[in-house]
């Protein structure tokens, strides 16, 4: 089974500092897709980065990028210049592509921003 | 284009009633998931549905059944409620295949007293 781990339940950051939310996951397919979504107190889940396992170059969007090391499986999240707004929590998320919708998420680490 | 949406956004029952809940995808998606999110368990996967068919199951007993309509809304139904039903249960939307992100609506928050 699938499965994805999220070892940190809480981290704390400075306003405008940098911080890394790390995941692990546990698969033996060749083809997948990672995720990082945010949940803010609003409960809404947002999409924060995604990864092709094929695609060897790590994505990023804006101050959010991921460092996808598939030998390790291990998927962190990187943000940047942290903000007040940045303050949620955050779940690594698994699916095997292209047909299967079943998303597997980790456990989710509680980012605190500090002003 | 509107999100999302799901309705009731609260919702409490008793032990041993059943529950309907609904969810409305983004216009021209064709496929809607299902999730229940608790503290202990974390966001769990129900079920799928694309084009009136479900197509993924995830491992919920038979209590928990869905169903999804031509123009995509689906409703999710959960029979003979326990304590332990209580969750937030989230919906999301997907354009199709292939396709990546799936787009989550707010959420139905039940409460089984």
């Amino acid at each position: 089974a699938q499965t994805v781990t999220q070892s940190q339940p809480e981290m704390s950051v400075q306003e405008a500092e940098t911080v890394t939310l790390s995941c692990t996951y546990d698969t033996s397919e060749s083809d997948y897709y990672l995720f990082w979504y945010k949940q803010p107190p609003s409960r809404q889940m947002i999409l924060v980065i995604r990864q092709e396992a094929y695609k060897q170059q790590n994505a990023t969007e804006n101050r959010f990028s991921v460092n996808f090391q598939k030998a390790a499986k291990s998927f962190s999240l990187k943000i940047s210049d942290s903000q007040l707004g940045d303050a949620a929590m955050y779940f690594c998320a698994y699916r095997i592509p292209p047909y299967n919708n079943d998303m597997r998420f980790g456990a989710g680490t509680r980012l605190t921003v500090k002003p | 284009k509107a999100g999302v949406t799901q309705t009731p956004r609260y919702l409490i029952k008793t032990r041993g009633q059943q529950v309907t809940l609904s969810c409305s995808p983004i216009s021209g998606h064709r496929s809607v998931s299902w999730y229940q999110q608790t503290p202990g368990q974390g966001l769990q996967f129900l079920f799928e549905y694309f084009s009136e068919t479900q197509r993924n199951k995830g491992n919920f007993p038979g209590r928990f059944s869905g169903r999804q309509f031509s123009n995509s809304r689906s409703e999710m139904n959960v029979s003979t409620l326990e304590l332990g039903d209580s969750a937030l249960y989230l919906c999301a939307s997907m354009p199709g295949l292939p396709s990546y992100e799936q787009y989550f609506g707010p959420g139905t928050r039940l409460t089984v007293t």
